[in-house]
């Protein structure tokens, strides 16, 4: 199956600190990509639609401010946290759709102290 | 307001029995399902799709079934075996129109005890 590749696997920031999570579909393009959170014993959340060469479209909720996308290119997107605070500390997981299938990156482990 | 819902968060059963995980849905504009595996700390892995059009879908050790009047999936593993102990998640979504995002269950963890 298609190959979507997250980085980095986990990552550890001090709080008021930007932290950039890349997901690129390595064998495909991808025109729209999906980046989820997953809290404890919580489903996995969708954040936002990133849509290449456009802006992304932001679930209720979500602030388009602190969790900036940019899909600059049909295998890349970009998931930057800003100003991270303690309560971003979660796990969040990238997406790309091959058809009705969706292929999921690896995940970030995001902890902010 | 959930519109994908996994009402058993944990599941126990023993090594070469069958497991049955349920899922329950209340948008009627759903017409694609999916099972995912999520080990800790990684990503969910697909496991099984149906359509609506379907109400049986086999692969393997895997068959899901889909009862759209009642709005109810159910994904069966046979024989089970302890490399299944993992979270299971039920996700559907609408394929009309534009690209639909998923929309997942809170996941039903599944204990395969030898």
């Amino acid at each position: 199956g298609a190959v979507v590749s997250q980085h980095p696997s986990r990552v550890i920031c001090k709080s008021g600190t930007s932290v950039k999570i890349e997901c690129r579909s390595l064998d495909f393009q991808a025109t729209t990509m999906f980046w989820y959170r997953q809290f404890p014993k919580k489903s996995l959340m969708l954040m936002a639609t990133s849509n290449e060469g456009s802006k992304a479209t932001y679930e209720q909720g979500v602030e388009k401010d602190k969790f900036l996308i940019n899909h600059a290119s049909l295998t890349l997107s970009t998931l930057t946290v800003t100003s991270a605070h303690p309560e971003d500390s979660s796990f969040y997981i990238c997406s790309a759709e091959v058809n009705t299938e969706a292929f999921f990156g690896q995940g970030t482990r995001l902890t902010v102290v | 307001d959930q519109q994908v819902k996994q009402n058993s968060p944990s599941l126990s059963v023993q090594e070469g029995r069958i497991s049955i995980l349920n899922c329950d849905y209340t948008n009627s504009m759903f017409d694609y399902f999916l099972w995912y595996k999520k080990y800790p700390a990684e990503g969910p892995t697909f496991l099984i799709s149906i359509s609506s059009i379907k109400d049986k879908n086999e692969d393997g050790r895997f068959t899901v079934f889909l009862n759209k009047s009642a709005k109810h999936l159910s994904l069966h593993i046979v024989p089970s075996q302890p490399g299944d102990s993992a979270v299971y998640f039920c996700a559907a979504k609408s394929t009309g129109g534009s690209q639909g995002n998923l929309i997942f269950g809170k996941g039903t963890k599944l204990s395969v005890k030898p």
